[in-house]
């Protein structure tokens, strides 16, 4: 299944790397989301995007920094995280974004900072 | 209470059994709900919305109770592939604004054995 992909699938990081991870949708979508999934809680949204623009950010450290340069694509850019930070960062993608619209999610990156 | 709320199970049933899942939200104003199939290690997947006169898929089916504020989900003749965590969403709707954006209960884990 091809409609919203994400790169890196794993990614290793060090506290004083910057890395980005990459998702792209294939759904003709107009909004796109990053949720941070960690170990036995629920899916935490981190940011909404609609139309290219952020609409919703959810209290996220300044060390999560997201992009949206088209209604397309969404990046994740990380610098200077902690080891709390490790867990399955996720994409999603829905036709409208706050309109309780059903989202199709990307297979995630699993982050772990060491 | 919490805005979604699940039993974790886990619940460990055999092949061929009906087992029943349910969930209860605390906005009343919710107008979207949807049952999610999340499989180790993997992204939340759709597995049905939930509508006001109840539905069914095959071998799922979805109940809301409004007044109850209460979702339910039935799974019957149980496949061994049904293991996964099922995720009961809900809109978080905002009063006299847009619908919201989903929010995510923390799942209850089904195994079936053989």
């Amino acid at each position: 299944e091809t409609g919203v992909t994400q790169t890196p699938r794993h990614l290793v990081m060090g506290m004083t790397n910057k890395k980005s991870l990459k998702c792209e949708q294939h759904l003709g979508h107009n909004a796109m989301y990053w949720y941070k999934q960690s170990a036995k809680k629920p899916l935490e949204l981190m940011f909404v995007y609609s139309l290219e623009e952020r609409v919703e950010n959810n209290s996220v450290p300044s060390r999560f920094s997201p992009e949206c340069p088209n209604s397309s694509h969404l990046f994740l850019h990380l610098h200077t995280l902690q080891p709390e930070d490790s867990a399955l960062y996720l994409c999603a993608s829905s036709h409208i974004a706050g309109e309780g619209y059903e989202q199709y999610f990307g297979p995630g990156t699993r982050l772990t900072v060491t | 209470r919490k805005e979604v709320e699940q039993d974790p199970g886990p619940f460990n049933v055999p092949e061929g059994a009906t087992v029943a899942f349910n969930c209860t939200y605390s906005n009343s104003a919710s107008q979207s709900f949807f049952w999610y199939r999340q499989d180790c290690r993997k992204e939340p997947k759709l597995l049905m919305s939930v509508y006001s006169s109840g539905n069914e898929d095959g071998r799922f089916t979805a109940q809301l109770n409004r007044a109850s504020q209460y979702i339910s989900l039935l799974i019957r003749d149980s496949k061994l592939s049904d293991s996964a965590t099922y995720l009961c969403v809900v809109n978080r709707r905002n009063y006299g604004g847009s619908q919201g954006n989903l929010i995510f209960g923390k799942g209850t884990k089904l195994s079936v054995k053989p």
